[in-house]
């Protein structure tokens, strides 16, 4: 897979929004971003994917800029559940052998 | 539904024994994969599959193996095991298709944690 860049660790409020960003500068056309989160002692969960346009479900919504370089996961009212570390992959070489960066750890302060 | 399911979920080994990784899905994924994951570290690809019969190396292979002899089943063997595969190992499961609203979506297992002394 080809490289995301996230910050390694984030910090916000219970119950208001938080902005998880993500880095791809060398995002080829086709390529679509996914969004995994992985809580405490649990395997990772799927969040969110999309490819050009804003995607939005019941975990979170995901903005993705024009240019493609770049896109944020965002969490509308962040809880103590969403405590987790929160991954930006793009699975370019092939769904079945995608990769996984470290992360951005999310802290949600009572 | 039960997912992906992994087993066992803890396990103690001496160096040099030998042991299998259990995983097992029911959703008819072709793609499963195995991943492990150090302190401080994401999850680094082991090896994967693509269907039945079919399998390759990820990014850390060594000193594993894997077969997938049928669609539901993929295990990971450690044939002599060491201090340095002490880890958690996770399964995933995952199906191919082009406009499918589950397509590409990895479903994870709940993890091994592995000591080896």
């Amino acid at each position: 897979d080809a490289k995301t860049t996230q910050p390694n660790s984030m910090e916000s409020n219970e119950e208001e929004p938080v902005h998880l960003p993500c880095n791809h500068s060398t995002i080829s056309g086709t390529d679509y971003i996914h969004w995994y989160r992985q809580l405490p002692s649990q395997g990772p969960e799927y969040v969110i994917h999309g490819l050009t346009s804003n995607v939005n479900n019941r975990m979170a919504s995901l903005a993705i800029a024009e240019d493609r370089k770049s896109s944020t996961l965002i969490l509308h009212r962040a809880t103590l559940r969403d405590a987790a570390v929160y991954y930006c992959i793009r699975p370019s070489g092939g769904y079945q052998k995608v990769t996984f960066g470290i992360g951005t750890k999310l802290q949600v302060i009572p | 539904n039960a997912g992906v399911t992994q087993t066992p979920k803890f396990q103690v080994l001496k160096t040099g024994q030998s042991m299998t990784l259990q995983c097992a899905q029911d959703m008819n994924h072709e793609y499963m994969s195995w991943y492990r994951q150090d302190p401080g570290m994401g999850l680094r690809l082991i090896h994967y599959s693509v269907g039945a019969g079919i399998t390759d190396q990820g990014e850390v292979p060594n000193g594993y193996n894997v077969s997938r002899s049928t669609t539901e089943d993929f295990p990971l063997r450690l044939l002599s095991a060491a201090p340095s595969q002490t880890s958690v190992y996770f399964c995933a499961s995952s199906y191919s298709g082009q406009g499918s609203a589950g397509a590409n979506v990895l479903t994870f297992g709940a993890g091994s944690r592995l000591t080896v002394l």
